[in-house]
C-alpha cells in the first residue's frame, strides 16, 4: 500500500528556533499534500493544503509566515515552524493524495511530535 | 460549518466483547463518511467508508451504516481482539472539500 513517512518522529527545540518537518510519499507521486495539527484529545485540524509546484493554501487562522510549507517535488513536502514558541508544541501530521484518486482519498504519515521549551 | 462528534474515550473492553463507537455529524448536503484507525506509532489508515445514505461500510469485521435521518455513522464490531486496540477517528468529506475529523476514541482491548 501507499506509504507516507515523516521525519523526525519527535523533536524538542528551544523557544525562538525554527524546526523543519519532512513528509515523504515513498511509493507514489503525491500531487497534493495536507498538513494537520492535533492537540491532545482533540481532532486533527487542517492547517494547509499544498499542491506540487504551487503555493500552499492555508486555513483560516493559520499564520502562513509562521508555518512555512514547501512542496517542491512530487514526493516531498516540508513544514517549517519558524521562531517556535511553547504554544506551537503539538502533534503534526501530514497526508498525501496521489494523482487520479478521489479528493477524499489520502494516505497519512505517522506524525511528528514537537515540543518547544 | 461541518463538524463531527464522536464519543469520548478511552473505551476499555475485554476480548470478544461487542464494540460500538458513536459518531454523529453536522453537514450541509450529502457528505461522504469515514472511519480511520491509528495504531500505535503509525499513521491514520482508512478503515471503512460510506458515500451515500443507507450505505454500509465494512472492513476487518468492523461495520458502520450511513444514517441520514439521525446524522450518524456509528462504528461496530461483534467481537473485538487485542489487536484492535487503537485510536479510531470518524470523519466526513463534504462541501468544504476537506476532511473534517472527530476527536478520536481510544480503544483498549484486554486479553
Amino acid at each position: 500500500g501507499a506509504v507516507v513517512s515523516q521525519h523526525p518522529s519527535w523533536v524538542i527545540c528551544k523557544s525562538g528556533t525554527s524546526v523543519k518537518i519532512e513528509c515523504r510519499s515513498l511509493d507514489f507521486q503525491a500531487t497534493t499534500m495536507f498538513w494537520y495539527r492535533q492537540f491532545p484529545k482533540q481532532s486533527l485540524m487542517l492547517m494547509a493544503t499544498s499542491n506540487e509546484g504551487s503555493k500552499a493554501t492555508y486555513e483560516q487562522g493559520v499564520e502562513k509566515d509562521k508555518f512555512l510549507i514547501n512542496h517542491a517535488s512530487l514526493t516531498l513536502s516540508t513544514l517549517t515552524v519558524t521562531s517556535a514558541h511553547p504554544e506551537d508544541s503539538s502533534f503534526y501530521i501530514c497526508s498525501a493524495r496521489a494523482r487520479g484518486l478521489g479528493p477524499h482519498e489520502q494516505f497519512f504519515g505517522p506524525g511528528t511530535r514537537l515540543t518547544v521549551l | 460549518g461541518d463538524s463531527v462528534t464522536q464519543m469520548e474515550g478511552p473505551v476499555t473492553l475485554s476480548e470478544e466483547a461487542f464494540l460500538t463507537i458513536n459518531c454523529t455529524y453536522t453537514a450541509t448536503g450529502y457528505p461522504s463518511l469515514f472511519w480511520y484507525v491509528q495504531y500505535p506509532g503509525e499513521g491514520l489508515q482508512l478503515l471503512l467508508k460510506a458515500t451515500k445514505a443507507d450505505d454500509k461500510g465494512s472492513n476487518k469485521g468492523f461495520e458502520a451504516t450511513y444514517r441520514k435521518e439521525t446524522t450518524s455513522f456509528h462504528l461496530e464490531k461483534g467481537s473485538v481482539q487485542v489487536s484492535d486496540s487503537a485510536v479510531y477517528f470518524c470523519a466526513l468529506w463534504g462541501g468544504g472539500f476537506k476532511t473534517i475529523f472527530g476527536a478520536g476514541t481510544r480503544l483498549f482491548v484486554k486479553a
